[in-house]
């Protein structure tokens, strides 16, 4: 069965320190996501991506974040300057149609900022 | 979006069903209710969804009462690998626009031998 693929599974970074996570969706879908947990906490919605740009974001999703789906196949975030605050689990979720339904994540990248 | 109500935690019995409630009180004609779980900061995974009739499918069944203003999960015979936090969600379809999911403290459910 096709999974949402993430990669590191854990990544510590200095804290001004820019990071890029990445993700693989699944082949045949249309629609991403990245949702972010931080410890203890609900899971938040940060963006959602379709047809190469921004189609929704959260007042999480400020300057500092960016998406870039660079080669059709992979789908990246990235953190410019990261803070202590940016310290969560990062979900990356894809979708062949808009449904919420069908927004399948995958299994997360933990972000360490010291 | 309707605000969601959920128990912070429950236990089942394994073998047993899990009911696991909602109450959706504001929820307009138009919302869905959508349930997904958490296993042990796993991503979040879909689980059922429905309008106002009730809904089964491999993973669960939904009961959404006649006002739809609450509803209730039920996993037929929990298993220990059902044990997680489970998230009632009610949103409007919006169509091919991408939807964000809202989650909310949802209830962890605690299947016990």
């Amino acid at each position: 069965e096709p999974e949402v693929t993430q990669t590191p599974s854990h990544q510590v970074t200095q804290m001004g320190q820019e990071v890029i996570l990445r993700c693989v969706p699944i082949s045949n879908h249309l629609y991403f996501y990245w949702y972010r947990q931080i410890l203890g906490q609900k899971v938040e919605f940060l963006v959602s991506f379709y047809n190469n740009e921004i189609s929704e974001k959260s007042e999480i999703f400020d300057d500092q974040f960016s998406v870039e789906r660079p080669d059709g196949s992979n789908f990246t975030l990235k953190i410019r300057s990261t803070k202590l605050e940016d310290s969560a689990m990062y979900f990356c979720a894809s979708g062949e149609t808009g449904l919420i339904y069908e927004q399948y994540f995958g299994p997360g990248t933990r972000l360490t900022v010291t | 979006d309707a605000k969601t109500t959920q128990p912070p935690s429950m236990d089942c019995a394994e073998g047993r069903a899990a009911n696991l409630p909602c109450n959706h009180s504001t929820i307009s004609g138009n919302e869905y209710v959508y349930w997904y779980r958490q296993i042990h900061s796993q991503g979040p995974q879909y689980i059922i969804h429905g309008l106002k009739n009730n809904e089964t499918n491999e993973m669960a069944s939904l009961i959404i009462t006649e006002d739809r203003k609450s509803s209730t999960l039920i996993l037929p015979h929990a298993t220990l690998r059902d044990t997680a936090v489970y998230y009632c969600i009610v949103r409007v379809f919006f169509g091919n626009a991408g939807n964000m999911l809202t989650f909310g403290g949802g209830t962890r459910l605690m299947v016990k031998p």
